[in-house]
């Protein structure tokens, strides 16, 4: 299995740019789940999907982001427009119980806003 | 509020010097603790999950326990390869989302 697959690798854009932030979970899990981490808080979960429909989205910081999961294969995570404070390292996790079990990490996006 | 408490923040060991990294949670309803292994530049990598008080998992070098309100993951006779951060992270019943520690960093010195 090839895990989960994330595009870009690294991201760097100008203030008041759009992002677009793309996941592919394992082939077979129905739960995908978008975090971010910063130095300074860690790693915190941001939305989650369950058979690509959104259950919590508390972890949003803003009207700025976005999520969406058209089908089982594919997820994106927009920011519009992006600020400095947005830089962070992005990771997408899927697992096959609901989110119950285990979570299964892509490699993660860096991403930096000049 | 969920909170997850790891510590140390660091510890360095010298290579074949066992010790243990501590994880505590908010004591009720917990569906599940985890433990992830995290290199620099990558994502964090699933290492066991533990679901009752008493439990205990091992692998390789690591053996992960459960209490009450804490986990431990030992690490015993460690190698330079264990260096990493070392992230638990807790799940409690009604809501499937992880909610993670800070991490441990852990050096281990040939």
């Amino acid at each position: 299995d090839a895990g989960v697959i994330q595009s870009p690798r690294h991201e760097v854009t100008e203030m008041g740019q759009e992002v677009t932030l793309r996941c592919k979970p394992i082939s077979g899990h129905n739960s995908l789940f978008w975090y971010r981490q910063t130095m300074m808080r860690g790693l915190e979960l941001l939305i989650y999907f369950n058979n690509n429909v959104p259950i919590d989205d508390s972890g949003m910081p803003e009207d700025r982001f976005s999520a969406k999961m058209p089908n089982a294969s594919f997820s994106t995570l927009k920011i519009q427009p992006s600020e400095p404070r947005d830089s962070a390292v992005y990771f997408c996790a899927s697992s096959s119980r609901g989110g119950a079990y285990e979570q299964y990490f892509g490699p993660g996006t860096r991403l930096t806003v000049t | 509020e969920d909170q997850v408490t790891q510590s140390p923040e660091a510890l360095r060991l010298q290579e074949g010097e066992s010790s243990s990294l501590n994880c505590s949670y908010t004591v009720s309803g917990l569906r599940g603790l985890f433990w992830y292994r995290q290199d620099p530049g990558k994502g964090p990598e699933f290492l066991f999950t533990l679901y009752s008080a008493g439990e205990e998992k091992e692998k390789e070098r690591l053996k992960a326990t459960l209490t009450k309100k804490e986990s431990f993951l030992h690490i015993t006779a460690p190698k330079p390869e264990d260096s990493a951060t070392y992230l638990c992270a807790v799940q409690y019943f009604g809501n499937e989302k992880l909610t993670f520690g800070t991490g441990t960093r852990l050096t281990i010195i040939p």
